[in-house]
């Protein structure tokens, strides 16, 4: 079957690091994909990986190990404003995505 | 660029009555596009795909004749919920896939919140 997990929530503090991990099993592999989504409203674009090793973007930066099934989305300097549900995505046969459940990040003053 | 609207933003409906919702590529062509729904605190789930020129795929569980799904153009494509009933208020998302962040990435619509009183 197909799987992607990831923690159900996670909390951290203003200024901090956060690393947010999730493994797939998956029948096709094109791509893993990271997205935000606040609390109402829809997911937007963070990363993508389709090659091991690291990507930064900023504060973010995601890493992906094909060989292990992982990767993990790296928030620095933490906002408040980054509290939010993090989403990770395979991007498997004919398009599609498939979801994890979200990691439901808060972040503390 | 990769932006994709939607209209409406919200609807509040009547029970048994029909609600259209739009998406739309602005800035790229999309022979697919994709209908999510989400629920309060649950993750996306996909409901179709839509293809220009051709039917939709539908997802195990969905009903094709209670969601209509008609992709006009390479920029628009429509969600019909029929017959709305109390049980189909949701959060209704698109997306369009395009080569934007690095790989065959999909870019969201705002979303829909549909109530069916």
């Amino acid at each position: 079957g197909q799987n992607i997990d990831q923690p159900t929530e996670m909390t951290a503090t203003e200024g901090a690091i956060v690393q947010i991990n999730c493994t797939y099993q998956t029948s096709g592999f094109n791509g893993l994909f990271w997205y935000q989504q606040h609390a109402g409203e829809a997911p937007t674009f963070l990363s993508y990986n389709v090659l091991d090793g690291l990507e930064e973007k900023g504060r973010f930066s995601s890493f992906l190990s094909r060989s292990k099934g992982y990767s993990y989305l790296l928030l620095k300097e933490l906002q408040m404003k980054d509290s939010a549900s993090y989403l990770c995505a395979v991007s498997g046969n004919n398009r599609k995505l498939i979801w994890g459940l979200g990691t439901s990040l808060a972040v503390n003053p | 660029g990769a932006v994709v609207s939607q209209h409406p933003s919200w609807v509040i409906c009547k029970s048994g009555t029909s609600v259209k919702i739009e998406c739309r590529s602005l800035d790229f062509q999309a022979t697919t596009m994709f209908w999510y729904r989400q629920f309060p605190k649950q993750s996306l789930m996909l409901m179709a795909t839509s293809n220009e020129g051709s039917k939709a795929t539908y997802e195990q569980g969905v009903e094709k004749d209670k969601f209509l799904i008609n992709h006009a153009s390479l920029t628009l494509s429509t969600l019909t919920v029929t017959s709305a009933h109390p049980e189909d208020s949701s959060f209704y998302i698109c997306s369009a896939p395009t080569l934007g962040g690095g790989g065959d990435t999909q870019y969201f619509g705002p979303g829909t919140r549909l109530t069916v009183l």
